[in-house]
């Protein structure tokens, strides 16, 4: 059971380039999100999906789109990266039926130059 | 933003000892979580106490939850080495199974 995969583990952008974050998940959860991790700033939440087709936005979603095709998928895509968007960035799921923890993929660590 | 705060920042201690960080958060909740996060790696759930509860026990780990202060602890007794690790308190404030971090508290455990 391999849980959340994230992918790539490491990125190096030039700012203006877009790219693609990918996340799957193999749990069946209708819960997926995407958060960023800043020095000093904890996990902050840019966008969650409750199903297939559902998304919407949360504390930090400019600069990031989203889409959620299929119930194991939900890429992070930016348009046109920014040093500001250097960060490391986290998957997580959970099912949303009752109060359940969330599991969490290794990160996705993205340099924007 | 709805980030919590953890404090402290940073605690260092011995092998054997015990370990308390706190956590304080600004909106009514329905449940908190706590969450380790290993150097370089992912989050891991450690354990959930809802609102209704004042107190739980899983293994080494111990929370207390005070709704009417809008804080937390985790006490880690007999703390070892592989204890070492960022410590994370999230509550489900936004709904949606939406969880707000706090900004965690790193501890380093000397063997």
């Amino acid at each position: 059971n391999a849980g959340v995969t994230q992918t790539p583990k490491f990125q190096v952008l030039k700012t203006g380039q877009s790219m693609t974050l990918q996340c799957a998940q193999d749990m069946n959860h209708e819960y997926m999100s995407w958060y960023r991790q800043d020095p000093g700033m904890g996990l902050r939440l840019i966008h969650y999906s409750v199903g297939a087709g559902i998304t919407d936005q949360g504390e930090v979603p400019n600069g990031y789109n989203v889409s959620r095709s299929t119930t194991e998928d939900f890429p992070l895509r930016l348009l046109s990266a920014a040093p500001s968007q250097t960060s490391v960035y986290f998957c997580a799921s959970s099912s949303h039926s009752g109060v359940t923890e969330a599991f969490f993929g290794q990160g996705t660590r993205l340099t924007v130059v | 933003s709805q980030q919590g705060e953890e404090d402290p920042q940073a605690l260092s201690i011995q092998e054997g000892e015990n370990a308390t960080m706190n956590c304080s958060y600004k909106t009514s909740i329905n449940n908190l979580q706590w969450y380790r996060q290993n150097s370089g790696r992912g989050l891991v759930h450690l354990i959930l106490i809802r609102s209704n509860e004042r107190e739980k026990h899983s293994g080494r780990l111990r929370v207390t939850l005070d709704t009417s202060k809008k804080s937390s602890s985790l006490l880690i007794t007999a703390s070892r080495a592989a204890d070492t690790a960022s410590y994370f308190c999230a509550t489900d404030a936004g709904g949606a199974n939406n969880l707000f971090f706090g900004t965690g508290t790193r501890l380093t455990v000397i063997p």
